[in-house]
């Protein structure tokens, strides 16, 4: 079973549609993060947590929120989606804060 | 900007070539670590560096880092068509208050057969 998972794997909802993208991990890292990847572009940091009480901001946190239920989870909320949102989603985990990330397959989520 | 920024954008090789691709990033780091993308994919992790080593190997892949030059190159010898896809520098800061890793925006890599 893989590591890090990520359901859906992919979406496609409304403008103004409330979604949540769950994420899942069974490496024991207390370090998790979200990313953003749109069509030819790296990754940007959206919020990353150390652990379950410590969420921070990445560089584009605007229309998103999360929440760490858990050691293992990681769920991140797009509370009125809105079509410049449609990227692609992905999860990771690491052991440090600076160190090798392990990243879910991905989630594709199209808002139209 | 990005703090990490790979070149070339593309590459094309023939199988069998070597590929290079280049890393800049822009102040001090704790680390560089090289990722592969295939295509839709989640990254996974190729190789880390840390900013007092200079050359590091893995199988096919060797890494350089110039901490003078703030740059990084990655070499792929004897590239085969399974290496086809988008490769990702990313940068671990020695800023504390940035405590997670910031990705270039990759090179991609086409390995024709």
């Amino acid at each position: 079973d893989a590591d890090v998972t990520q359901t859906p794997r992919n979406r496609i909802t409304k403008t103004g549609k409330r979604i949540m993208l769950e994420c899942s991990q069974t490496k024991g890292h207390d370090r998790m993060y979200w990313y953003r990847q749109d069509p030819g572009l790296g990754l940007r940091l959206i919020y990353y947590s150390f652990d379950v009480k410590d969420i921070n901001k990445g560089e584009i946190s605007d229309g998103y929120s999360v929440s760490r239920q858990a050691q293992a989870k990681f769920s991140l909320s797009l509370e009125s989606a809105i079509p410049n949102q449609t990227a692609l989603y992905f999860c990771a985990t690491s052991g440090t804060g600076v160190g090798t990330q392990y990243f879910g397959p991905g989630t594709r989520l199209t808002v139209l | 900007s990005q703090q990490g920024e790979e070149d070339p954008q593309a590459l094309s090789i023939q199988e069998g070539e070597n590929a290079t691709m280049n890393c800049s990033y822009k102040t001090s780091i704790n680390n560089l670590q090289w990722y592969r993308q295939n295509s839709g994919r989640g990254l996974v992790h190729l190789i880390l560096i840390r900013s007092n080593e200079r050359e590091k190997h893995s199988g096919r892949l060797r890494v350089t880092l110039d901490t003078s030059k703030k740059s990084s190159s990655l070499l792929i010898t004897a590239s085969r068509a399974a290496d086809t896809a988008s490769y990702f520098c990313a940068t671990g800061l020695m800023d504390t208050g940035r405590r997670a890793l910031t990705f270039g925006s990759g090179t991609r890599l086409q390995v024709q057969p």
